[in-house]
């Protein structure tokens, strides 16, 4: 079966760095995703884009965060000044119609210090 | 809003023993429901999912899960337990909109004994 691939596996960086969190989707699909787990709490939803632009996002998506896909390929998550509360499992998902099965990566570990 | 609900953070079953996991929800419309399994260092696995039709559903790896509108339910249930079942579990409910979203339930931790 295809898989979404995440890079890194785990990142360490300091509070207000800024960090790229890289996934690599399955060639065909066209909607892409991002969610995150807090250890111990639920996944929760970032945000969702197709068609080269965000079609939704949530409260915890604010201005320090950015998604784009440069190169038609990768699908990146930027965090422009880590926070300790963004400590979490980053997962990239992604499908290609809508209605599709939803793919996910195994994730990165992010860990701000 | 929509919101799931796992009852049980934990649930230790024997071998070959059933298992029901619990997931209830909440949504203004129809739901899509799903079940997700998270192994050790990987990532969700869709086990199966709801739309319409068939409130009954069967899955991968032997699961099913019954859509009970009346009771806003959707556990899952394994007739015979593998060890390799031990793993977390995670109920979802999404809407058929432009991003349609995910919202995760807080998962079931199962643990298999021998």
């Amino acid at each position: 079966e295809p898989e979404v691939t995440q890079t890194p596996s785990h990142q360490v960086t300091q509070m207000g760095q800024e960090v790229i969190l890289r996934c690599v989707p399955i060639s065909n699909h066209l909607y892409f995703y991002w969610y995150r787990q807090i250890l111990g709490q639920k996944v929760e939803f970032l945000v969702s884009f197709y068609n080269n632009e965000i079609s939704e996002k949530s409260e915890i998506f604010d201005d320090q965060f950015s998604v784009e896909r440069p190169d038609g390929s990768n699908f990146t998550l930027k965090i422009r000044s880590t926070k300790l509360e963004d400590s979490a499992m980053y997962f990239c998902a992604g499908r290609v119609g809508i209605n599709e099965k939803l793919f996910f990566g195994s994730g990165t570990q992010l860990s701000v210090l | 809003a929509q919101s799931v609900t796992q009852p049980d953070i934990h649930i230790t079953v024997s071998e070959g023993a059933s298992l029901e996991l619990r997931c209830n929800y909440s949504y203004g419309a129809t739901p899509y429901l799903f079940w997700y399994v998270q192994s050790p260092g990987q990532g969700l696995q869709l086990l199966l999912k709801y739309f319409s039709g068939d409130t009954l559903v069967q899955g991968i790896k032997g699961f099913e899960a019954e859509f009970k509108r009346s009771q806003s339910s959707f556990n899952l249930r394994k007739p015979s337990v593998h060890w390799s079942d031990a793993a977390e579990y995670f109920c979802a409910v999404g809407a058929q909109a432009a991003g349609n979203k995910l919202t995760f339930g807080g998962g079931t931790r199962v643990l298999v004994k021998p």
